[in-house]
């Protein structure tokens, strides 16, 4: 019974393509999140949505498109695929943003490669 | 914007012995202090946390203290074993905030 899940779990894709990453949450939680985890395992936050609204979006490219249809889904589109987005991408969500002291949990993780 | 720094990036104990891993960090407002472990090939899972109206909470053999007035939070993990092996996250978020910040990462390898 997963509580964050997001699809698939390996992505691998040649440069220039269009890719989708998928994420879903059982949890009933308000906020859902897009992290970046690079090579030297360095997490930092990519977007956050809360009620379907976007909060953050912290200066990524415009070729990342998050989309929320509903509490529970927050999709990923990425466009013009370049080597520079091989990362693991991790879904997150919490009850409510995380300043209000509410643990995040995080989905198993996207591991895009860029070729 | 918020800037946590975490120390060391690197931490080999003998199993049984305590460790110890530092972050400071540098927005006043900041007011949760999650740590996160992650295994290899694994999703990041929180440990343990605390807000900034405590100063210390204690679980089991994890441990997390936090001086508001020096901006810094420190883990520590006593009696360790080889299944402590990991990597660990501190992170902070400000009030209001729907972010975290993580520091860069402490390796922890537990030497049986």
């Amino acid at each position: 019974d997963t509580a964050v899940s997001q699809t698939p779990k390996y992505l691998v894709t040649q440069m220039g393509n269009d890719k989708s990453i998928k994420c879903e949450q059982n949890l009933g939680h308000d906020t859902m999140y897009w992290y970046k985890q690079d090579s030297k395992k360095f997490l930092k936050i990519m977007f956050s949505y809360n009620n379907k609204e976007l909060i953050i979006n912290e200066t990524v490219p415009n070729r990342f498109s998050p989309k929320s249809p509903d509490k529970a889904h927050l999709n990923l589109h990425i466009n013009s695929l370049e080597l520079g987005d091989s990362a693991v991408y991790f879904c997150a969500s919490s009850q409510a943003g995380t300043g209000g002291g509410t643990e995040a949990f995080f989905g198993q993780g996207t591991r895009l490669t860029v070729v | 914007g918020e800037n946590v720094e975490q120390h060391p990036s690197t931490l080999s104990v003998q199993e049984g012995d305590s460790a110890v891993i530092k972050c400071t960090y540098s927005d006043s407002a900041s007011n949760y202090f999650p740590w996160y472990k992650q295994e290899l090939g694994k999703r990041p899972q929180l440990i343990i946390d605390i807000r900034s109206n405590v100063g210390e909470k204690k679980d089991q053999r994890i441990a997390v203290t936090l001086n508001k007035t020096a901006k810094h939070f420190s883990l520590h993990i006593t009696e360790t074993q080889p299944e402590d092996s990991a990597v660990y996250f501190c992170a902070a978020s400000g009030s209001n905030d729907y972010k975290l910040s993580f520091g860069a990462g402490t390796t922890v390898t537990v030497r049986a």
